[in-house]
């Protein structure tokens, strides 16, 4: 069965340092979601790419963190520099075409721990 | 912000009683949907119900919406240990991706 792929599933960095989490999303789907959790909290969505192109980064912190998905396959999430209030795990889902009532396929995550 | 917030906080049952959990949302919806986590890792898709739907069903789980109280429940019946788990409802608005809710903490005692 076809699933989401993230790397590294775990990150511990140093404030000031900067991370980069990659996602794979599922072939043929064409939207990418990059959420936020925070322990004890639901997802928060950062951003969403329909193919190559950003239709939703209203909650990126846009003054840290930075999303791209060139191809409009894979995409890259980076935080520079990282802040403690960052520590958290990130989420990447994909859906088939972003419409509504699509189910979206998540992947298992990367946690990260700012020190 | 988060749009839906489910009730109970924590919920702990034994092996073969059911579960249930309450969510409520604030803004109309095109639908809701219920997704599992298991304990650091990833949500999975459970089951969808759309706004003009009032009860879906899908193996041991019923969920129902009642648009004119913004509310929806999740029942899981007969429930095993390997449903332990955190559930989240998630609101479609059809403005912007899925909001989510804080999540119910299941814990079925073997």
């Amino acid at each position: 069965e076809a699933e989401v792929a993230q790397s590294p599933r775990y990150k511990i960095t140093e404030k000031s340092q900067a991370v980069a989490f990659w996602c794979d999303p599922i072939s043929g789907h064409a939207t990418l979601y990059w959420y936020r959790q925070i322990l004890g909290q639901g997802p928060e969505l950062l951003v969403q790419f329909q193919d190559e192109s950003v239709v939703d980064d209203s909650q990126l912190p846009k003054d840290r963190f930075s999303a791209e998905r060139l191809k409009g396959v894979d995409s890259t999430l980076k935080i520079q520099p990282a802040e403690l209030g960052d520590s958290a795990m990130y989420l990447c889902a994909s859906s088939l075409a972003g419409d509504r009532g699509d189910e979206q396929y998540f992947g298992p995550g990367t946690r990260l721990t700012v020190t | 912000s988060q749009q839906g917030e489910e009730d109970p906080q924590a919920l702990s049952i034994q092996e073969g009683e059911n579960a249930t959990m309450n969510c409520s949302y604030k803004t109309s919806i095109n639908n809701l949907q219920w997704y599992r986590q298991n304990s650091g890792r990833g949500l999975v898709h459970l089951i969808l119900i759309r706004s003009n739907e009032r009860e879906k069903h899908s193996g041991r789980l019923r969920v129902t919406l009642d648009t004119s109280k913004k509310s929806s429940s999740l029942l899981i019946t007969a429930s095993r240990a390997a449903d332990t788990a955190s559930y989240f409802c998630a609101t479609d608005t059809g403005r912007r991706a899925l909001t989510f809710g804080s999540g119910t903490r299941l814990q079925v005692q073997p």
